[in-house]
């Protein structure tokens, strides 16, 4: 497998479930992100990890909860999420350099969320 | 924060060349992507543009004025398979030694025959 990997590709949910996104990256790269992307709005950057340490946090809800075991996985725990998070959420990585500039992002291929 | 604006949607003839433009404000500039995305699909990198002046890449080019602050992208030989959103995103210093990249809404450009 290569790239950014997104399972599942597709999840509905209840607000009062608990479910997982998973994504896992094979290009070797030291950050990852999450994205929110809703129609007719913008992408919107939801976490970052470098290193496996989460660097950014943009005021998300905690019903979003990330987890970074390595630098190739990342996880978006979710739970008692509410229909107006449904959306796509995309993965990405990319390859931060020291200087903290940070290369083009590669992206999975999301995962639709529906929330009833 | 940042201010970013593109045209919403564009429609172009197959064959044809098209230009999608791209306006930002922002502190601490530090590079503008166009990205590339399939209805369903993940968004692809097309170009990188950090200082003034034209990119070329095949089919497509980018073009950045940094004192304008102002991008395009132009797609020459216009395919069916050009048919998408693309995206323009802005990398800006955020500060304590990091970067942010924001994307703008998208261009949702029909190639039609």
């Amino acid at each position: 497998e290569t790239g950014v990997t997104q399972t599942p590709r597709h999840l509905v949910m209840g607000m009062t479930n608990k479910k997982s996104l998973k994504c896992e990256q094979h290009l070797g790269h030291n950050a990852m992100y999450w994205y929110k992307q809703s129609a007719k709005k913008p992408l919107e950057l939801m976490f970052v990890y470098n290193f496996k340490e989460q660097t950014e946090n943009n005021s998300v809800p905690s019903r979003f909860s990330p987890e970074c075991p390595n630098s190739s996985h990342l996880f978006l725990h979710l739970h008692t999420l509410q229909p107006e998070d449904s959306a796509l959420y995309l993965c990405a990585s990319s390859q931060e350099k020291t200087s903290g500039v940070r290369s083009e992002q590669f992206f999975g291929p999301g995962t639709r969320l529906t929330v009833l | 924060g940042q201010n970013i604006d593109q045209p919403t949607e564009m429609t172009a003839t197959e064959g044809a060349i098209v230009q999608i433009n791209c306006t930002y404000q922002t502190s601490g500039f530090n590079g503008l992507f166009w990205y590339q995305q399939h209805a369903g699909e993940a968004p692809t990198f097309l170009s990188y543009n950090v200082l003034d002046g034209l990119e070329e890449k095949g089919r497509f080019s980018s073009f950045l004025s940094r004192s304008k602050g102002y991008s395009y992208l132009l797609l020459k030989e216009l395919q069916m398979k050009d048919s998408a959103s693309y995206l323009c995103a802005v990398r800006a210093y955020s500060g304590a030694g990091s970067y942010q990249l924001t994307f703008g809404k998208g261009t949702k450009l029909s190639v039609i025959p």
